[in-house]
């Protein structure tokens, strides 16, 4: 099946540095790639939309630039979080986008990478 | 009121038991909903979708949306230790647009 590997897996920084976190599609390539955040006991929630080689299209109430996405590639993409502080502290996950002929839904062609735990201190 | 409600557990049962997971949502107007399972340090991985209401059968696992209730269930059938995971209900307004997902029940199936 497709793979979805994110890099790194957890990461301490301290407030006020910048974090970057990798999106990778191993064996497909991915026109679209989505990030998400998860805060302790809470859902999974959409940060932002990127396709190769245009802007992010990013979810109200999230700042585009403080979390800079990316989508240099067919197969990567990458979140800064710029200043990090504290509150940044969360679970980021990737998911990338397999480019399928027909009309096949989103979540049928949507794999997710396994997640990035970030911790700001 | 949150869009899409899903007690986070979590909830333990002894092995080859039936389980029931459950949420509810706000939004009359989703149309598809799914469930995934996530295991530790993974991503979620789709398990089964429906459209609208009605019953959906994949092996031991069935999934069940009830629109005029706005409650969608997944039953486990003979449930084993592999089964312990965190599941996470979704739901989305058409096919091409954004996830909403619950927060996820861990369930922990006890050999």
């Amino acid at each position: 099946g497709a793979v979805v590997s994110q890099h790194p897996s957890r990461v301490i920084c301290k407030s006020g540095t910048s974090v970057k976190i990798e999106c990778r599609s191993l064996d497909f390539q991915a026109t679209t790639m989505f990030w998400y955040r998860q805060f302790p006991k809470q859902s999974l929630m959409l940060m932002a939309t990127s396709n190769e080689g245009s802007k992010a299209t990013y979810e109200q109430g999230v700042e585009k630039d403080k979390f800079l996405i990316n989508h240099a590639s067919l197969t990567l993409s990458t979140l800064t979080v710029t200043s990090a502080h504290p509150e940044d502290s969360s679970f980021y996950i990737c998911s990338a986008r397999v480019v399928t002929p027909g009309l096949a839904a989103l979540w049928e062609t949507q794999y997710f990478g396994p997640g990035t735990r970030l911790l700001v201190l | 009121q949150k869009e899409v409600e899903q007690d986070p557990g979590p909830l333990s049962v002894p092995e080859g038991a039936i389980v029931s997971l459950n949420c509810t949502y706000s939004n009359s107007a989703f149309q598809y909903f799914m469930w995934y399972r996530q295991y530790s340090r993974k991503g979620p991985e789709l398990l089964m979708y429906t459209y609208s209401s009605g019953n959906k059968e994949d092996g031991r696992f069935t999934a069940q949306v009830d629109k005029s209730s706005k409650y969608i269930s997944l039953f486990i059938r003979d449930s084993q230790p592999s089964d312990s995971a965190t599941y996470l209900c979704a739901m989305s307004l058409n096919r091409d647009d954004k996830i909403i997902f619950g927060k996820g029940t861990r369930l922990h199936i006890l050999p």
